[in-house]
């Protein structure tokens, strides 16, 4: 079985400058977050989807930051624009159902210059 | 809101040591509890995953523990060997309401076993 996958895999840009990240879950899970992980710190949820709705966008800096699931399986994040700031790794993960077991793709690395 | 913190932040010992790792959490009120691995520029691995009910897991080498009453957790991993050299964390759903929820977690604890 596939796991979660990323695309791409690090991306350096500088400031202002577009940028968006690709995630494909395994597949049939419904459950679908973006999380942002800084330098020594655990990763940090910035949204969840049920299927294509996002239910909980509540630590999701709307001002630059989107996000959209189209037909409930891919999911694309973008940030416009980009600020010194967002360096980080952002990751993708996905779950069946409830108390089921994340699992993680492994990251896009940002750089912003 | 939960917090999880982790002790220790890092650690370092010979191989074949068996060893201890701690995570403690401030709403005991989870439904599940999920232990991961990282190794450096790579993503989260789930190592086991422990549901409210139970009191603890294992996979292989490794058992992790709960105590959802203390707000606790330990991870334990027999017989050390450099390939588990990385960084160990622990999460918890951000809310005790149910759902699919986002996790909340600890910084981690870097992990060193010496040949």
């Amino acid at each position: 079985e596939a796991g979660v996958v990323q695309s791409p895999r690090y991306k350096i840009i500088e400031k202002k400058q577009p940028v968006a990240f690709w995630c494909n879950p395994i597949s049939g899970h419904n459950t679908l977050y973006w999380y942002r992980q800084n330098l020594g710190q655990g990763p940090e949820l910035l949204i969840r989807y049920e299927n294509e709705e996002a239910v909980d966008d509540s630590q999701l800096p709307k001002d630059r930051f989107s996000a959209e699931r189209l037909k409930g399986v891919d999911s694309t994040l973008k940030i416009q624009p980009a600020e010194l700031g967002d360096s980080a790794v952002y990751l993708c993960a996905s779950s069946l159902v409830r108390a089921e077991a994340q699992y993680f793709g492994p990251g896009t690395r940002l750089l912003v210059l | 809101k939960q917090e999880v913190t982790q002790i220790p932040a890092a650690l370092s010992v010979p191989e074949g040591e068996n060893l201890v790792l701690n995570c403690s959490f401030t709403d005991s009120a989870i439904y599940n509890l999920q232990w991961f691995r990282q190794d450096p520029g790579k993503g989260l691995t789930s190592l086991l995953l422990i549901q409210s009910s139970q009191r603890e897991q294992t996979s292989g080498r490794l058992n992790a523990s709960l105590d959802k009453s203390s707000g606790r957790s330990t991870l334990y991993i027999a017989a050390s060997q450099p390939g588990d050299s990385a960084t160990y964390l622990c999460a918890v759903p951000m809310y005790s309401g149910g759902g699919a929820d986002g996790l909340t977690f600890g910084k981690g604890t870097h992990l060193i076993i010496q040949p």
